[in-house]
């Protein structure tokens, strides 16, 4: 199995609807992140969480929003998807000032 | 401004040859500094990882570190087609907890 796993991998929705991506790690580590890439403007972090009491807004919140619902596990919600939300998706996690393990990525179509 | 730049490229070099990758910033706070690449389709993975200024090898890849320049250098010898790829330079300091902050990534391409 993967060390970051996330679902779905791929994702068509309509605008207005409500939409969670899920992630889970066997890392063992405490801290995970939710990032959106999109062509030109990198990777951009959305949410980070150091420990399942501790969620942090990153650059880019607005419009999502998240879960910690164990150390392995760390979910992102759009409430009410807009295309402009349309992009790929990383969790990733790490362990104090390592380098991060990323997932393979959901790509989300907002239509 | 970003806080980190980095020329999305295409970067197009024959097989064998050296690729020169590299990426500038303004934060001077930044300690931990690290290589990405990415594949189409893929998540980044985590390439090479150094800490404050100086050079790292592995392999075919050297990091290079100039704090003072604020400057950061990845070099692959003898490129391969497989290297073809998005290259992401990543940076970190502890006043920040240690988040990444990314550059935009340069895209590689090494011809057979």
């Amino acid at each position: 199995d993967a060390d970051v796993t996330q679902t779905p991998r791929n994702r068509i929705t309509k605008t207005g609807k409500r939409i969670m991506l899920e992630c889970s790690q066997t890392k063992g580590h405490d801290r995970m992140y939710w990032y959106r890439q999109d062509p030109g403007l990198g990777l951009r972090l959305i949410y980070y969480s150091f420990d399942v009491k501790d969620i942090n807004k990153g650059e880019i919140s607005d419009g999502y929003s998240v879960s910690r619902q164990a150390q392995a596990k760390f979910s992102l919600s759009l409430e009410s998807a807009i295309p402009n939300q349309t992009a790929l998706y990383f969790c990733a996690t790490s362990e104090g000032s390592g380098g991060y393990t990323f997932g393979s990525g959901t790509r989300l179509t907002v239509v | 401004q970003k806080e980190v730049e980095q020329d999305p490229g295409p970067l197009s070099v024959p097989e064998g040859a050296i690729v020169s990758l590299n990426c500038t910033y303004s934060n001077s706070a930044f300690q931990y500094f690290m290589w990405y690449r990415q594949y189409s389709r893929k998540g980044p993975e985590l390439l090479m990882y150094t800490y404050s200024s100086g050079n790292k090898e592995d392999g075919r890849f050297t990091a290079q570190v100039d704090k003072s320049s604020k400057y950061i250098s990845l070099f692959i010898r003898d490129s391969q087609p497989s290297d073809s790829a998005t290259y992401l330079c990543a940076m970190s300091s502890k006043a920040a907890g240690n988040k990444l902050t990314f550059g935009g990534g340069t895209r590689v391409l090494v011809k057979p």
